[in-house]
C-alpha cells in the first residue's frame, strides 16, 4: 500500500532559526514529490516539485531533498519567518497513476514564534 | 495571476439534503480534481476529471459524489444526500498536465468549508 509519512508531526522554532522536516513514502513505481505549505482554512500552496532525476530544488528560502533510492525527501526551511508558520505536507505520485490520485501525507505543523 | 476559485466558501446544510460545490480552474488547465479535508485530518483525494469525464477516482468517491464540467469554465461537485460525515473543507485543483506530465503540477483553490447540521 502507498504511504507517506512525515516528521515531525509539529515543530516549534524561534523566528529566524533553520528547520528540516522529513518525509519517507512507499509509493512505486515513483513519479515525482511535491511538497505544499498550507495555511490555516486555505488551500495547499505547492513550494516545490521533483522527479526522480532530482536530488534538490530550491524555492526562495526552501530548499527540498529527494534521495530516490532510500525514498526520502526533505525540506529545509532557512532564516525562518513569522509567516512560515503553517502545516507542510509532502505528497507523492505514483507512474502509473493520475496525477490527482497522489498519496497526501499527514504534514508537519510548524510554529514560528518570535 | 491566475488562481483556482471557489464558491461559495462556506456552506451550511441539513442532513440529507443535496448541495453543489463550484470551482473556476485555471483557464488554460486541462484536468481537474476534487480533494476533502476532514477537519484536522490529511486532505483526501476524490476525483481527477479529464475531457469531459473522471478518469480516476478514489474509494470515498461513492454514488453519493457527482462531477460535471456544465460549460467552459465551471468545474462542480455535487453531494446528493448529504451526511454528517461530509462535513469537511473540500478543494478543487486543476493542473495543466496529467498523468502524462512529470511536472503536474496542481493549484488548489481556496476550499468550500462544507457543514452539514
Amino acid at each position: 500500500k502507498n504511504q507517506v509519512e512525515q516528521s515531525p508531526q509539529s515543530l516549534i522554532i524561534l523566528e529566524g532559526k533553520n528547520c528540516t522536516l522529513q518525509c519517507n513514502y512507499t509509493v512505486s513505481p515513483f513519479s515525482n514529490l511535491r511538497w505544499y505549505k498550507q495555511d490555516t482554512g486555505r488551500g495547499p500552496v505547492s513550494l516545490t516539485i521533483m522527479t526522480f532525476s532530482e536530488n534538490t530544488k530550491s524555492n526562495g528560502r526552501y530548499t527540498a531533498t529527494l534521495d530516490a533510492d532510500t525514498k526520502q525527501s526533505s525540506l529545509h526551511i532557512t532564516a525562518s519567518q513569522l509567516s512560515d508558520s503553517a502545516s507542510y505536507i509532502c505528497v507523492v505520485s505514483g507512474l502509473n497513476t493520475n496525477a490527482g490520485k497522489s498519496t497526501f501525507g499527514d504534514g508537519t505543523t510548524l510554529t514560528v514564534k518570535p | 495571476e491566475p488562481e483556482v476559485t471557489q464558491t461559495p466558501s462556506h456552506q451550511v446544510t441539513q442532513m440529507g439534503q443535496e448541495v453543489i460545490l463550484r470551482c473556476v480552474p485555471i483557464s488554460n488547465h486541462l484536468y481537474f480534481y476534487w480533494y476533502r479535508q476532514i477537519l484536522g485530518q490529511k486532505v483526501e483525494f476524490l476525483v481527477s476529471f479529464y475531457n469531459n469525464e473522471i478518469s480516476e477516482k478514489s474509494e470515498i468517491f461513492d454514488d453519493q459524489f457527482s462531477v460535471e464540467r456544465p460549460d467552459g469554465s465551471n468545474f462542480t461537485l455535487k453531494i446528493r444526500s448529504t451526511k454528517l460525515e461530509d462535513s469537511a473543507m473540500y478543494f478543487c485543483a486543476s493542473s495543466e498536465l496529467g498523468r502524462e506530465g512529470a511536472y503536474n503540477e496542481q493549484f488548489f483553490g481556496p476550499g468550500t468549508r462544507l457543514t452539514v447540521l
